[in-house]
C-alpha cells in the first residue's frame, strides 16, 4: 500500500518554542492531506485539512496562527506548532489521500508525539 | 448533529470470533471506515464499506447496512496481537470523517 512518512516521531521542547512535523507521501502523490490530534484515552480530531497549493481549512477551534500548515508540493505538508505550551503535549497524526484514488481511502503516517515542557 | 456509536470496551478469548458494532447519524454518506490503533501508534485501515453488504479481507470482515445506519466489524481466529482499538469512522456529504471514540478489544488467553 501507499506510504506516509511522518517526521520527527518524538519531539520534546521548551514552552515558548515552534516545532514543525513533516508529513511525505513516499509513492504517490497527495492533492489532499489531514492533520489530526489526539489526546490521551480520546479519538482522532481533525484539526485541518490540507491542500496542495492553497491555504488549509481549518476545523473550528483550531488556531489558524497557532498551527501553520503548509503544503508546499503534491508530497508534503508540514505542520508548524508556534510557541508551544504544555497543553499543546498531543500526538499530531497526518493522512493523505492519494492523487488517483476513488475509494476516498486515507493512509496514515505514523504520528509525532509532542511534549511540551 | 454528527453522532458515531460504538462500545468502548470488549473483550474476547484467543481463538474465537467477535463483532464489533457501529452507529452512526451523518450529515450524508460517503462511506465507512474501520482503522486498527495499537497505544501509541497511528490507526491503520482496515476496511471501506460504500454499498450494502459483507466485505470480507481475510480474517477481518466489516458489513453495511445504509438503511439502518449500522456496521460491524468481525474479527475471526482472534490473536493476542488483535488486541488494540478499532476506530469506525464515517465520511460526510462534505468527505470529511467523523470519528467513533473507538472500541477498545482486550483478548485474553
Amino acid at each position: 500500500g501507499a506510504v506516509v512518512s511522518q517526521h520527527p516521531s518524538w519531539v520534546i521542547c521548551k514552552s515558548g518554542t515552534s516545532v514543525k512535523i513533516e508529513c511525505r507521501s513516499l509513492d504517490f502523490q497527495a492533492t489532499t492531506m489531514f492533520w489530526y490530534r489526539q489526546f490521551p484515552k480520546q479519538s482522532l480530531m481533525l484539526m485541518a485539512t490540507s491542500n496542495e497549493g492553497s491555504k488549509a481549512t481549518y476545523e473550528q477551534g483550531v488556531e489558524k496562527d497557532k498551527f501553520l500548515i503548509n503544503h508546499a508540493s503534491l508530497t508534503l505538508s508540514t505542520l508548524t506548532v508556534t510557541s508551544a505550551h504544555p497543553e499543546d503535549s498531543s500526538f499530531y497524526i497526518c493522512s493523505a489521500r492519494a492523487l488517483a484514488t476513488d475509494t476516498g481511502e486515507l493512509f496514515f503516517g505514523e504520528g509525532s508525539r509532542l511534549t511540551v515542557l | 448533529g454528527q453522532n458515531i456509536d460504538q462500545p468502548t470496551e470488549m473483550t474476547a478469548t484467543e481463538g474465537a470470533i467477535v463483532q464489533i458494532n457501529c452507529t452512526y447519524q451523518t450529515s450524508g454518506f460517503n462511506g465507512l471506515f474501520w482503522y486498527q490503533q495499537h497505544a501509541g501508534e497511528a490507526p491503520t485501515f482496515l476496511s471501506y464499506n460504500v454499498l450494502d453488504g459483507l466485505e470480507e479481507k481475510g480474517r477481518f470482515s466489516s458489513f453495511l447496512s445504509r438503511s439502518k445506519g449500522y456496521s460491524y466489524l468481525l474479527l475471526k481466529e482472534l490473536q493476542m496481537k488483535d488486541s488494540a482499538s478499532y476506530l469506525c469512522a464515517v465520511m460526510d456529504s462534505n468527505y470529511q470523517l467523523i470519528w467513533g471514540a473507538g472500541t477498545k478489544l482486550i483478548i485474553k488467553p
